[in-house]
């Protein structure tokens, strides 16, 4: 079975500031891929980024930027210089290749960023 | 861009009634899904379907039905609405040879 672990509920910061939000996997399976998505209040999960297994290399995108390491099993987020409009949800998710065509996503529980004027 | 679309963003309903939570895709997407989501419980998957007319139960299927009887559109279909089931819940979709699952807005269901 999978699980994805975000240990962080919840997390304040004023703007500009950096913050990075973690994330934890389990899988036994070789190939997998990992993602991000943002829940702003008004409910829609918007995809962020995909990441499959045999690609560490890290990214970057604006202000965003992932660093992925299968030693620790972390898909971190980091963003830079956070704006109040970063202020959502984050949930880090995991799709197995093993999980067949039909291929469900499992979820971290959630980490609640505040980004304070 | 993908379009997921829930038709219904606020619903309240009685204890006992028939709930039907639309959702329609605009993208072709052979996969479709409902989840739902709680406080301190994440998301949780219901249903997923991987063809027309074809379903399988996800983690938390007691209570629900799916039905999908077009590729775009894939239905959620509470038979008899009780309290635990007041919840926000969100379609998804994707294709198979693709590994990103596509959300629509949320459906806020509140059973009273």
């Amino acid at each position: 079975a999978q699980k994805v672990t975000q240990a962080q509920t919840e997390i304040s910061v004023v703007e500009k500031e950096d913050v990075t939000l973690d994330c934890v996997y389990e899988t036994r399976d070789t190939t997998y891929y990992l993602f991000w998505y943002k829940q702003p209040p008004s409910g829609e999960l918007v995809f962020l980024i995909r990441r499959n297994s045999f690609d560490e290399q890290n990214e970057i995108s604006g202000r965003y930027s992932w660093n992925f390491q299968k030693s620790t099993s972390s898909f971190n987020f980091t963003i830079t210089a956070s704006q109040v409009v970063d202020s959502a949800v984050y949930f880090c998710a995991l799709i197995v290749a093993s999980s067949g065509s039909a291929r469900q996503l499992t979820f971290g529980s959630g980490t609640q960023l505040t980004v304070l004027p | 861009d993908v379009k997921v679309t829930q038709s219904s963003r606020y619903l309240v309903k009685r204890t006992g009634e028939k709930v039907f939570l639309e959702c329609v895709q605009d993208m072709d997407h052979e996969n479709m899904f409902w989840y739902r989501q709680d406080p301190g419980l994440g998301l949780r998957l219901i249903y997923f379907s991987y063809d027309v007319k074809m379903k399988e139960k996800g983690d938390i299927p007691e209570g629900y039905s799916v039905s999908r009887e077009k590729k775009e559109r894939f239905s959620l279909i509470l038979e008899s609405a009780s309290t635990n089931q007041t919840s926000m819940y969100l379609c998804a979709s994707s294709l198979p040879q693709r590994n990103t699952i596509y959300f629509g807005e949320g459906s806020w269901l509140t059973v009273v």
